[in-house]
């Protein structure tokens, strides 16, 4: 089973809204990220997370906050997002570095 | 740095024609190299990969050498289907220790017409 699930599938919200989106991999992985992906671009890395501790934040506004609750689990909280923050949102996993990542089917976040 | 380049089509092709999508790269030691294809509206799906000099990856028909001495990786099929249209993307990850970053190529927009 190589799956990552990520909830919502879709989320709209407004400007002042406080939202979160979700993802959890049951493969045993010790790496999540979260990655920005606008259309027909590559996906652009945002955190990394390592043993549940944060080892990568690629200098995202602080409107966007990770957290990882346990090894399994990895939450996006969202908040004051402006338009431009429109994308999709992919949260993916690895056993190590090198090795395989494997991305969920991502959260399309629109900001209005 | 590590870096890698493949070629941004978009490619147009017929059912059953051959498809190649070229892609290089920049890397110090030995990095895995990676094909990730999009379909419309979903995620990106892991299509092939390899780990060494000559390894050859393939999946679905899909198929590519990791050549050293020309660092390419370039992605290969037979014959084509309309359902093969999507976003590929050729992908490095260095082999080092805490070093977790996957490097993209800009993405080939690939479509099949019947």
């Amino acid at each position: 089973d190589t799956e990552v699930t990520q909830t919502p599938k879709h989320l709209v919200m407004g400007m002042t809204n406080k939202k979160s989106l979700k993802c959890e991999q049951h493969m045993g992985h010790r790496a999540m990220y979260w990655y920005k992906q606008k259309a027909k671009k590559p996906p652009e890395l945002m955190f990394v997370y390592s043993y549940e501790k944060l080892s990568i934040n690629e200098s995202v506004p602080s409107r966007f906050s990770p957290e990882c609750p346990n090894s399994s689990l990895l939450n996006l909280h969202l908040h004051a997002l402006q338009p431009e923050d429109s994308a999709l949102y992919l949260c993916a996993s690895s056993q190590a570095p090198g090795n395989t990542i494997y991305f969920g089917e991502g959260s399309w976040l629109t900001v209005v | 740095g590590n870096s890698v380049t493949q070629m941004e089509g978009p490619v147009t092709l017929s059912e059953e024609a051959f498809l190649t999508i070229n892609c290089t790269y920049t890397a110090t030691g030995y990095p895995s190299l990676f094909w990730y294809v999009q379909y419309p509206g979903e995620g990106l799906q892991l299509l092939l990969k390899a780990t060494k000099a000559d390894d050859k990856g393939s999946n679905k028909g899909f198929e590519a050498t990791y050549r050293k001495e020309t660092t390419s990786f370039h992605l290969e099929k037979g014959s084509v289907q309309v359902s093969d249209s999507a976003v590929y993307f050729c992908a490095l990850s260095p082999r080092v220790s805490n070093d977790y970053k996957l490097s993209f190529g800009a993405g080939t927009t690939v479509t099949v017409r019947a």
